[in-house]
């Protein structure tokens, strides 16, 4: 079964620093990944999703993502955060050719001001 | 344009009880997910439909658990005789289509409680 692995359950950072989260996944063939995200008293919703071609994937609000094949990975990065990336975030495969989602535990980011 | 919603979005309930939660889609949308979210963890699939179908109910924990889409749009989770353990957020979802290449847009959930 497919499996999603977010290593940093909890990351603090000051403003401006720089953020890279972490994301693996277990499926060895053809993936569709995604980074959502929640900010407090929201939904969830989409940062960014990989499905081919360049493997340095550009979403909203900065945020980017770099797919590596060989390493199974789905990291995501921001050059400097701001105190309103304060959020959850969820990186996600598709799980199998039905469509549904299967989510990591997620990743609480706090960001001081 | 309306997103997904969820009624109710709070839920306080007694254990033994049965509740219903409500998800109505973003309109035109064919396909219908929901997941569960316990605290601490990530969202994980219960079923989803393809207009009225349920295609997919592998999620589903035991047979407490039930859902319905009788006219391809508002869709019902069911569940009966409620446990302290089902106590978490369920979220609904919809796509376009069932394809993975679809965005699926989330509602803000149902927080179930169960004393």
């Amino acid at each position: 079964a497919q499996s999603v692995s977010q290593h940093n359950h909890h990351v603090i950072l000051s403003e401006a620093a720089s953020l890279e989260l972490g994301c693996n996944y277990s499926y060895g063939g053809t993936v569709n990944l995604f980074w959502y995200v929640q900010y407090p008293g929201q939904h969830l919703q989409l940062l960014l999703k990989y499905f081919s071609g360049d493997p340095l994937v550009k979403g909203i609000k900065g945020f980017e993502a770099e797919f590596i094949k060989s390493k199974f990975s789905f990291n995501l990065r921001k050059p400097s955060v701001q105190w309103s990336d304060t959020a959850e975030y969820f990186c996600a495969v598709i799980g199998g050719s039905q469509g549904n989602l299967i989510f990591g535990k997620g990743t609480k980011l706090s960001v001081k001001p | 344009g309306a997103g997904v919603s969820q009624s109710p979005r709070y839920k306080v309930t007694k254990r033994g009880q049965d509740v219903a939660l409500r998800c109505d889609p973003i309109s035109g949308h064919v396909s219908l997910y929901w997941y569960r979210q316990a605290l601490g963890q990530g969202p994980e699939f219960l079923t989803y439909f393809n207009y009225e179908a349920q295609q997919d109910k592998s999620g589903l924990p035991n047979d407490r658990f039930s859902a319905e889409r009788p006219e391809g749009s508002i869709s019902t989770l069911t569940i009966q005789r409620t446990e302290q353990r089902d106590s978490a957020m369920y979220r609904c979802a919809s796509s376009l289509a069932d394809f993975s290449s679809n965005e699926q847009f989330f509602g803000p959930g149902t927080r179930l409680t169960v004393l």
